[in-house]
């Protein structure tokens, strides 16, 4: 079946504006995560959904950042007044829900701010 | 809090040749542990796990066990093949109501014909 999809792949931006990533969970999974990893590094942990709701957000760097999934499903993560230092390949994943189910991940979108 | 510290690249190695990367993690509890890898061009893909203690996760070739005296979870595979060049990253979900990964900084691997 399909796996998680993430659009756009690549995303270039100026400093100062807004953007927003999509990611298409694999279907029937309840739990989606955002992760961000930034050149040489491993993924950062940004947020957690069950469903419809945040049920964990701690990850998030600042009040800039704030991602949705309204009808629990596909979620986007939106970033405003982006920064120089947001540039990363942000990375979405799900997984059935159960915490002991294995994170399936995308293949990212990697944000460039100018 | 959790951390994971994995054996820094880059790795380079001829084809058949054993594989060790090694991976130490601090975590409270009893934590599961992954290693996921990155091929190039592609999203991460788990490639094997571990939930409790002297488990050992296999798959493809590949073998990691979880040793808790040492908290560690090292990767490790016989023979290497050219197609296995990849980052590979170590990670952690924490016990308890933990959902997070938390993520080595990954381990480039590259095996030359």
């Amino acid at each position: 079946g399909a796996g998680v999809s993430q659009t756009p792949s690549n995303k270039v931006t100026e400093k100062g504006k807004y953007v927003e990533l999509r990611c298409d969970p694999i279907s029937g999974h309840t739990a989606l995560y955002w992760y961000r990893q930034s050149l040489g590094q491993g993924p950062e942990f940004l947020i957690y959904f069950q469903g419809t709701g945040a049920a964990d957000d701690s990850g998030l760097p600042n009040d800039r950042f704030f991602a949705v999934r309204p009808e629990g499903s596909v979620s986007t993560l939106k970033i405003q007044r982006t920064e120089r230092g947001d540039s990363a390949v942000y990375l979405c994943a799900s997984s059935l829900g159960d915490r002991a189910d294995t994170q399936y991940f995308g293949p990212g979108t990697r944000l460039t701010v100018l | 809090g959790n951390s994971v510290t994995q054996m820094e690249g880059p790795v380079t190695l001829s084809e058949e040749a054993f594989l060790t990367i090694n991976c130490t993690y601090t975590a409270t509890g009893y934590p599961s542990l992954f290693w996921y890898v990155q091929y190039p061009g592609e999203g991460l893909q788990l490639l094997l796990k571990a939930t409790k203690a002297d488990d050992k996760g296999s798959n493809k070739g590949f073998e990691a066990t979880y040793r808790k005296e040492t908290t560690s979870f090292h990767l490790e595979k016989g023979s290497v093949q050219v197609s296995d060049s990849a980052v590979y990253f170590c990670a952690l979900r924490g016990s308890g109501s933990n959902y997070k990964l938390t993520f080595g900084k990954g381990t480039l691997l590259t095996v030359n014909p």
